[in-house]
């Protein structure tokens, strides 16, 4: 069974421009929720998707957005990049989102805003 | 708003020594709490997830502690080996995933 697959693994752009990462969750979930990680900050919540609907979302500001599809796979998107967006960007899946399951998690996006 | 502290923030150990790694939080108000590790560049494995109704769960050499009323974790790892060297992150989870500062670990020969 494939595991959570992020694309692509590493990412350079400057700031003003925009940026679409994605997420394929594991064959079956229908979950995906994303995070930020950075060195100052540590691992952030950002939103969570479920039937192509947005369930929950972190403290971050609107540039950052997201959408799911009707097969899962999630995309996220941040407008008008600044330096400090440069992190890791991780996503889990799991089968339901429900809080007490278990969530597996893709190796991430190293994003980097020069 | 809830806040998670671990400590240390690293340490270093020799092969074969038992250890055990703190998690204080803020808000007891939580359904559960969860421990996970991670590698360098990737992202994470979940390793324990325990309820709010429970005080231990245990996985191999892993055990995990929760006591609400204190607002404290332990992760316990037995007989540490160098495979297991990682930076260890617990989370407690109210609607969404509230992330510690981690603990970076390595276990040396």
């Amino acid at each position: 069974k494939a595991g959570v697959t992020q694309t692509p693994r590493y990412l350079i752009k400057t700031r003003g421009q925009q940026v679409t990462l994605s997420c394929s969750p594991i064959s079956g979930h229908r979950s995906v929720s994303w995070y930020q990680q950075t060195p100052g900050q540590g691992l952030q919540f950002l939103f969570e998707y479920f039937s192509e609907t947005q369930r929950n979302k972190g403290n971050f500001p609107g540039r950052f957005s997201g959408r799911q599809f009707s097969n899962s796979r999630s995309e996220m998107n941040v407008s008008t990049l600044e330096l400090g967006d440069s992190a890791l960007y991780l996503c889990a899946s799991s089968l339901l989102g429900y809080l007490d399951e278990k969530l597996f998690f893709g190796s991430g996006t190293q994003l980097s805003v020069l | 708003k809830q806040e998670v502290t671990q400590i240390p923030a690293a340490l270093s150990v020799p092969e074969g020594e038992n250890l055990v790694l703190n998690c204080s939080f803020t808000d007891s108000a939580i359904y559960n709490l969860q421990w996970f590790r991670q590698d360098p560049g990737k992202g994470l494995t979940s390793l324990l997830l325990i309820q709010s109704s429970q005080r231990e769960q245990t996985s191999g050499r892993l055990n995990a502690s929760l006591d609400k009323s204190s607002g404290r974790s332990t992760l316990y790892i037995a007989a540490s080996q160098p495979g297991d060297s990682a930076t260890y992150l617990c989370a407690t989870n109210t609607d969404k995933l509230i992330f510690g500062t981690g603990t970076r670990l390595q276990v040396f020969p």
